[in-house]
């Protein structure tokens, strides 16, 4: 079957820097996106990664390997704000997104 | 402001009954795709439509259906409504099919009494 998986949740300090890991089974796989949800928001899109190697946005930051079927989303200089879910999400051979079920990050002062 | 309309923001309503949930894409932005999320869960993909066409379809009800019209407007219809389905509903719409970059509405919560 088709599935992502990530820890279901993450603990940091303010300031630190987290790493979220994201496996993957999906066939005819061609990207993996991330996505981060506040409590009571809606998703709204970080990064993607359609190709291995690292991808760079300010502060986070995603990476991927295609021939190990793994990801990671990392989070630097880590503030209060950043307290939410994250979400992977691979494309399948059908072009259509795959969800992990999500990692609760938890930064505390 | 994602751009991505969804009404209305709340509802409350009795089971057994039928609620209809709308959705405008943003501009320019042809797929729609409905998503459910329980409490303290992942997203569930529930359907998709390209161009006023069905494209997909995931883990939805019977119960359930929807539709995108010609001006590109998408509604999802619950009925026989039961209190499971209370959820956050999302609708989020891309630019092709297949993207991988989504865009999310603020949601509908629905509760079911």
């Amino acid at each position: 079957g088709q599935s992502l998986e990530q820890p279901s949740e993450v603990t940091a300090v303010e300031g630190a820097i987290v790493q979220i890991n994201c496996t993957y089974q999906t066939s005819g796989f061609y990207g993996l996106s991330w996505y981060q949800q506040h409590d009571g928001g809606a998703p709204t899109f970080l990064s993607y990664n359609a190709l291995d190697g690292l991808e760079e946005t300010g502060r986070f930051s995603s990476f991927l390997s295609r021939s190990d079927s793994y990801g990671y989303l990392l989070l630097q200089e880590l503030q209060m704000k950043d307290s939410a879910s994250y979400f992977c999400a691979g494309g399948d051979s059908n072009y259509q997104l795959i969800w992990g079920a999500g990692t609760k990050l938890i930064i505390k002062p | 402001d994602s751009g991505v309309t969804q009404t209305p923001k709340h509802l409350i309503t009795a089971t057994g009954q039928r609620v209809t949930l709308r959705c405008s894409p943003r501009s320019g932005d042809l797929s729609v795709y409905w998503y459910q999320q329980s409490l303290d869960q992942g997203l569930q993909f529930l359907i998709q439509y390209y161009n006023g066409e069905e494209r997909a379809k995931g883990n939805i009800l019977e119960r359930f259906s929807a539709q995108q019209f010609p001006d590109l407007h998408s509604e999802l219809n619950l009925s026989s409504l039961e209190l499971g389905d209370s959820a956050l509903y999302f609708c989020a719409s891309s630019v092709q099919s297949g993207a991988n970059v989504l865009t999310f509405g603020a949601g509908s919560r629905l509760t079911v009494l």
